[in-house]
């Protein structure tokens, strides 16, 4: 089986821009959700998608935004960006039968100058 | 409310020598607990886990954990620590609905 697939890994962005990041989970798994990992606050939950719906959300500003299609697959979105939202965004997806156990991707590393 | 307490930032082992992870929790209800390894530059690895069936459970790559209700700890351990272990640890407790809250992490030094 496949693992999680984020794209692209890497990526360089200005001040002001937006940034889409793109997750694949795991075929057959239908809970997604995204975390932004920073070395001064740590992994941090976004959100969490399960077919279609966010289901969980954490305390990121709108700014912050996704979504998932009818094929699992999910996009993350940070408009407006700024130097802080400088970070390593990963996602992670879940099968509905095992609960919690979430199979991590790679990551996409953002950098905002 | 849940949250997760790592009491250790930094854990610096010899190789060869016992490995301890300290992670206290806190929940209004049974959790499911989870240590997670992510080594540089990856994604996090599933180490093991506690859905509430034995309180002592065994991961992978040798690495242990054990439920203290009581205590509200989720401990790691591992009898003899390798170089390859070096890596970042997360103790993370996931509610019944699916939220997910991670602790800030434990980085372990193996020492040859």
């Amino acid at each position: 089986k496949a693992g999680v697939t984020q794209t692209p890994r890497y990526l360089i962005k200005t001040r002001g821009q937006q940034v889409t990041l793109s997750c694949s989970p795991i075929s057959g798994h239908r809970s997604v959700s995204w975390y932004q990992q920073t070395p001064g606050q740590g992994l941090q939950f976004l959100f969490e998608y399960f077919s279609e719906t966010q289901r969980n959300k954490g305390n990121f500003p709108g700014r912050f935004s996704g979504r998932q299609f009818s094929n699992s697959r999910s996009e993350m979105n940070v408009s407006t960006l700024e130097l802080g939202d400088s970070a390593l965004y990963l996602c992670a997806s879940s099968s509905v039968e095992v609960t919690g156990e979430l199979f991590f991707g790679e990551g996409s590393r953002l950098t905002v100058l | 409310a849940q949250s997760v307490t790592q009491l250790d930032s930094h854990v610096s082992v010899s190789e060869g020598t016992p490995v301890l992870l300290r992670c206290n929790y806190s929940s209004s209800y049974s959790p499911s607990l989870f240590w997670y390894v992510q080594h540089p530059n990856k994604g996090l690895q599933l180490l093991l886990k506690y859905t509430s069936a034995a309180t002592l459970v065994k991961g992978i790559n040798g690495f242990e954990a054990e439920f203290k209700k009581s205590e509200t700890s989720f401990h790691l351990t591992k009898p003899s620590a390798h170089m390859s272990d070096a890596a970042e640890y997360f103790c993370v407790v996931i509610s019944n609905a699916g939220k997910s809250t991670f602790g800030d992490g434990t980085t372990l030094t193996v020492k040859p």
